[in-house]
């Protein structure tokens, strides 16, 4: 199907254990983000993709690691969870009128 | 301080009447664009409105409208004819910089869950 998809959508793991988040996309578009969402906050991007190969910080980057190898794949890394990453994710990606669509999002919680 | 700033936690409205969800922003740029985005309890982000700082006219998308202010720095969010299915989280955001020629980042307000009543 056509669109943004993420998976897991929901994940449980414990504090210290890598976890990635996986990202893709069917638009071919240039530009991906990554956000969480906790309560109080908003969203706020932890990294964005201008293109494959091309990666920068967000706001909350810290603790987290990307990387685009191909243009519809953005996957996140937490490389040791900490239990204040415990949030929902979401993955967008950028059209051409400047519009910004999101994937269904995942749930994580580190115990 | 905050670029983007909702002040309405939380509004209830009844059904069938118009409802104005309130978005004030911060910047110094001269071109950027102001989005709404729809959370409804499933989770999802659904793109609603879009407006351009250099639109002259106010957005229009079905029964949403952005009601554009740029001298108060204001882009409020009305819904006419409010149905159960708009109960949600409603998001103002802002992306600085040129159309296009930015990152496209978005910043976000804290949202405003709105509740309509039968």
């Amino acid at each position: 199907d056509a669109g943004i998809t993420q998976s897991p959508r929901y994940k449980i793991t414990e504090t210290g254990r890598q976890v990635t988040l996986m990202c893709h996309q069917t638009w071919s578009h240039s530009y991906m983000f990554w956000y969480r969402q906790d309560l109080g906050h908003g969203l706020r991007l932890i990294y964005y993709s201008a293109a494959a190969d091309i990666t920068d910080k967000g706001e909350v980057p810290d603790g987290y690691v990307v990387s685009r190898s191909k243009t519809e794949n953005f996957p996140l890394t937490l490389e040791s969870a900490t239990r204040s990453q415990t949030s929902v994710y979401f993955c967008a990606s950028l059209d051409g009128t400047d519009t910004q669509y999101f994937g269904p999002g995942t749930r994580l919680t580190v115990l | 301080a905050q670029k983007i700033t909702q002040t309405q936690p939380g509004m209830f409205v009844q059904e069938k009447e118009a409802v104005t969800l309130d978005c004030t922003y911060d910047t110094s740029d001269q071109s950027y664009g102001l989005f709404w985005y729809k959370q409804p309890s499933s989770g999802e982000m659904i793109f609603l409105i879009y407006q351009g700082s250099y639109d002259e006219q106010n957005a229009t998308e079905g029964r949403y409208s952005l009601n554009f202010q740029k001298a108060r720095k204001s882009a409020n969010l009305v819904i006419s004819a409010s149905q159960l299915g708009d109960s949600a989280m409603y998001f103002c955001a802002m992306r600085e910089g040129l159309r296009g020629g930015s990152q496209g980042n978005l910043i976000f307000g804290k949202g405003t869950k709105l509740s309509v009543k039968p």
